[in-house]
Parts: C-alpha cells; sequence; structure tokens
C-alpha cells in the first residue's frame, strides 16, 4: 500500500527567508509524486510532479522538490518566502496499483511574517 | 481550456433535504474523483470513476451517498437525506491516464443545518 507524511503540520517562517516542507512516502513502486497548494476557501492547484524524470522537480513560484529513493522523502523548498505564499501545501503519491487515484498527506499550513 | 467545473458553489440546506453536486471533468480526461474536504479528515477519496465506470467506491461514507457518470462530461454526486456531518468542501478532479497530474475544481462548499 501506499502512504504519505507530512512531518510538519504548520510551518512558520518570516518573509525573505527559506522554505521547507517535508513529505515522506512509502511505496511498494516506483510512485509519482506531487505537491498541491491551495489557498483559503480555495481549490487545489498542481505545485509541481516527480514522475521518474530528473530527481529534482522545479514547479510554480519558485517552488523546488528533491526525490530521494533512499530517504523515501519528497521535500518541498524555496530559497525566498513571500506573503503570498500563504497556504496549505499537500504532499500526494499516486500510481502502482491504486489506479489512478491519489493518496494526500495531512498537509502543512505554512505561515509567511512579514 | 476550461478547468474543471462544478456546480454549484455554495449551498445550504436543511437537514433531510437532496443535495445534488454536479461536475464536468476536463475534456478528454479519462479519470474523474469525487474528494470531500474537512478540517477533522482533510481530503478523503469519496470515489473515481475510470471512463464512465466506477472503479472504488470504498470512500463513500455510507448509503446515503451516490454518484453517478452517465458520460464522459457529467458527473454528479448526490447525498439523501442530508445530515450536518455531512458539511465540508466537496472537490471534483478529472486526470488524463494513471498517475497523471489531478486537476481539481474550485469545490462546492456545503453547509446542512
Amino acid at each position: 500500500a501506499q502512504s504519505v507524511t507530512q512531518l510538519d503540520s504548520h510551518v512558520s517562517v518570516s518573509e525573505g527567508t527559506p522554505v521547507l516542507l517535508r513529505c515522506n512516502y512509502s511505496s511498494s513502486y516506483s510512485p509519482s509524486l506531487f505537491w498541491y497548494v491551495q489557498h483559503p476557501n480555495k481549490g487545489l492547484q498542481l505545485l509541481l510532479k516527480y514522475t521518474s524524470a530528473a530527481t529534482l522537480v522545479k514547479g510554480i513560484n519558485g517552488f523546488e522538490a528533491e526525490f530521494k529513493k533512499s530517504e523515501t522523502s519528497f521535500h518541498l523548498t524555496k530559497p525566498s518566502a513571500h506573503m503570498s505564499d500563504a497556504a496549505e501545501y499537500f504532499c500526494v503519491v499516486s500510481g502502482g496499483n491504486q489506479g489512478g487515484k491519489l493518496i494526500f498527506g495531512q498537509g502543512t499550513e505554512l505561515s509567511v511574517k512579514p | 481550456d476550461a478547468g474543471v467545473i462544478q456546480s454549484p458553489r455554495h449551498e445550504v440546506t436543511e437537514m433531510g433535504q437532496e443535495v445534488t453536486l454536479r461536475c464536468k471533468p476536463i475534456s478528454g480526461h479519462d479519470y474523474l474523483f469525487w474528494y470531500r474536504q474537512t478540517m477533522m479528515r482533510g481530503l478523503e477519496l469519496l470515489i473515481y470513476f475510470n471512463n464512465n465506470v466506477p472503479i472504488d467506491d470504498s470512500g463513500m461514507p455510507e448509503d446515503r451517498f451516490s454518484a453517478k457518470m452517465p458520460n464522459a462530461s457529467f458527473s454528479t454526486l448526490k447525498i439523501q437525506p442530508s445530515e450536518p456531518r455531512d458539511s465540508a468542501v466537496y472537490f471534483c478532479a478529472s486526470s488524463l491516464i494513471t498517475g497523471n497530474t489531478i486537476y481539481f475544481g474550485e469545490g462546492s462548499w456545503l453547509t446542512v443545518v
């Protein structure tokens, strides 16, 4: 079975400082991994995805994530936080015997202080 | 290209009433998903379809919930009778193939009083 664990339910950073949102996954197959972002009262938007190509994946708004098979991790980073980055972030795994469905982490709420 | 379209965006209904949520997936997508989001449980997959056929409905809470996909461009999620604990945001999503990016609608915000 596949699963995903987001290690922090809430992260707070100051504007202009780096962002690190941690995610570990479990999968018996080569997974597809995603990060989605949800702003307050909005739907979910894809930030980036990993599908067995380059292990460092670049997404929108300056975010990137690195797939580390040995650590079963897919952490999301950004060099410099912006106020508009404040949102809920979801790490997601898909593939293998799960058919087309996604398995979501519990989410990490990112707060950005001025 | 239009994204996933959901209606209604907001609905407030009384307990016991029937609720129907609607979804139009992205044209050409073979997979359609219904998710529910609450503060307590986060995002839960309720059911998903492949080529209009329900594949996995193990997430449907109980018999009060039903979902249909009569054709490739339309799906409904029905709750009958509704209860206050059904209050949540219901998301419809679609994707082209398994493992590929899933695109979400803006959600239907349901409040049952």
